[in-house]
């Protein structure tokens, strides 16, 4: 069976530090892979997301930037977190036919001081 | 431009009747529409989804509803349970091959009470 990890849980970063969370799916071949991110009061914004290695598309303009080097593996990063980058990150995977229905990890919840 | 809108932000029913949860959407192009639940600090979890060419699709307590010419889903729970309470999100999917991808709706907190 298909199992998705994401990590850390939770984070707690200065304004102006570099950011890093790793996601990483198991048991399916080149997944669809996304980036989510919940903040506080909204709703579900989709961030990047890549259908193939090295392959990124990228949904909102910001200073945070993902990036797949292995089939399974999707990361997302930031060189200079700001305030604005809290909130709770969501990863996910489809196989991207029919539906296209994701299964999400667990979640990052990220707290810029 | 939110394409996929949830005008309620809060719901509260009573255990046992039913809850209703409503959708609505701008892009006619969408071809999945998908439920998705959600508990705090938990990634979502998916409920049931619907084909744009259907107009009901059953499992269980949940019954999804479409109508397309009002560009408006709705999700039916029956009965109703302390165990639903949660954040229900409405997703739409769009594209297919390089550019698959779901947009969500803001979601509406429901609320059972037992």
């Amino acid at each position: 069976s298909q199992t998705i990890h994401q990590w850390p849980a939770t984070l707690v970063q200065p304004v102006g530090s570099p950011l890093s969370l790793e996601c990483t799916v198991e048991g399916t071949s080149n997944p669809n892979l996304y980036w989510y991110r919940q903040a506080a009061g909204r709703g579900l914004q989709l961030l990047f997301y890549s259908v193939g290695i090295g392959q990124i598309s990228s949904e909102v303009p910001q200073n945070l930037s993902a990036s797949r080097p292995q089939d399974r593996q999707f990361i997302l990063s930031s060189k200079k977190l700001l305030l604005s980058d809290s909130g709770f990150y969501l990863c996910a995977w489809s196989s991207g036919v029919g539906a296209n229905v994701l299964t999400f990890g667990a979640g990052s919840r990220l707290t810029v001081l | 431009d939110q394409q996929v809108k949830q005008n309620s932000p809060s719901l509260s029913v009573q255990e046992g009747r039913i809850s209703i949860l409503n959708c609505d959407y701008t892009n006619s192009m969408f071809d999945y529409f998908l439920w998705y639940k959600k508990y705090p600090a938990e990634g979502p979890t998916f409920l049931i989804s619907i084909s744009s060419i259907k107009d009901k699709n059953e499992d269980g307590r949940f019954t999804v509803f479409l109508n397309k010419s009002a560009k408006h889903l709705s999700l039916h729970i029956v009965p109703s349970q302390p165990g639903d309470s949660a954040v229900y999100f409405c997703a739409a999917s769009v594209g297919g091959g390089a550019t698959n991808k779901l947009i969500f709706g803001t979601g509406t907190l429901l609320a059972v009470q037992p």
